[in-house]
């Protein structure tokens, strides 16, 4: 079946990195995302890696795919306080099946100042 | 800017009393989404329209419906709401096609509340 896994709340100071971490069942897969809602807000897509991929960076974010593991995150340099918010994780079987995104519970980013 | 709007962005409503949740998109996008998301949950989808085709998600409980009578619009329509259907609901919009990943577009929700 689908299921995506994250942990709930991570807790870091400004400035440090910060990694969110998620777990996925469906090994079929061919996009995985990350995506932030801010309170009160729709999702906004982060960004994406395709599933042969290991790596993708993007300026602050790096994601890492451990395709054997189905262990999929995102890592933050030098985090700030706007960089508060949920972050999901989510799995897409790609535009074949309509790009139905299967999410993952969320993860709560509290940046300390 | 184009974007996808979502309207009103609070509603309230009585218990069994039937109430609509409105999507707007200017992206001209061949595909609508509508998502249920419940306190501190992930997403869940209920349904998508690919152009006029509905594909509703196998359970999507029937008190749900949806319209699409244009491109640019999409209307979720709850019949009979219960409390437990008090949510976010969320609307996405897709190009299908035009992409090789599907990046979807999210409006800002609509946060229902029954009474």
């Amino acid at each position: 079946g689908e299921d995506v896994e994250q942990s709930l709340f991570l807790s870091v100071r400004e400035g440090d990195s910060s990694v969110i971490n998620c777990t996925y069942t469906d090994s079929s897969s061919t996009y995985l995302y990350w995506y932030k809602q801010e309170p009160g807000a729709g999702l906004q897509l982060l960004t994406y890696i395709f599933s042969n991929m290991d790596m993708k960076q993007d300026q602050r974010l790096t994601v890492l795919l451990n395709k054997k593991d189905k262990h999929l995150s995102l890592r933050i340099a030098d985090t700030q306080t706007g960089d508060s918010a949920i972050y999901f994780c989510a799995e897409s079987m790609g535009p074949s099946n309509t790009g139905k995104l299967i999410f993952g519970q969320g993860t709560t980013l509290q940046v300390k100042p | 800017d184009a974007m996808v709007i979502q309207n009103p962005r609070y509603q309230v409503t009585q218990f069994g009393k039937p109430v609509t949740l409105s999507c707007s998109q200017t992206l001209n996008h061949n595909v609508m989404y509508w998502y249920q998301q419940k306190s501190s949950q992930a997403p869940k989808l209920l349904f998508h329209y690919y152009d006029k085709d509905f594909n509703n998600e196998a359970d999507t409980p029937d008190n749900f419906q949806s319209r699409r009578p244009n491109t640019s619009f999409c209307f979720l329509d709850i019949r009979s709401p219960g409390l437990g259907d008090a949510a976010m609901y969320l609307c996405a919009t897709a190009g299908a096609g035009q992409m090789s990943y599907n990046e979807q577009f999210f409006g800002p929700g609509t946060r229902l509340t029954v009474l």
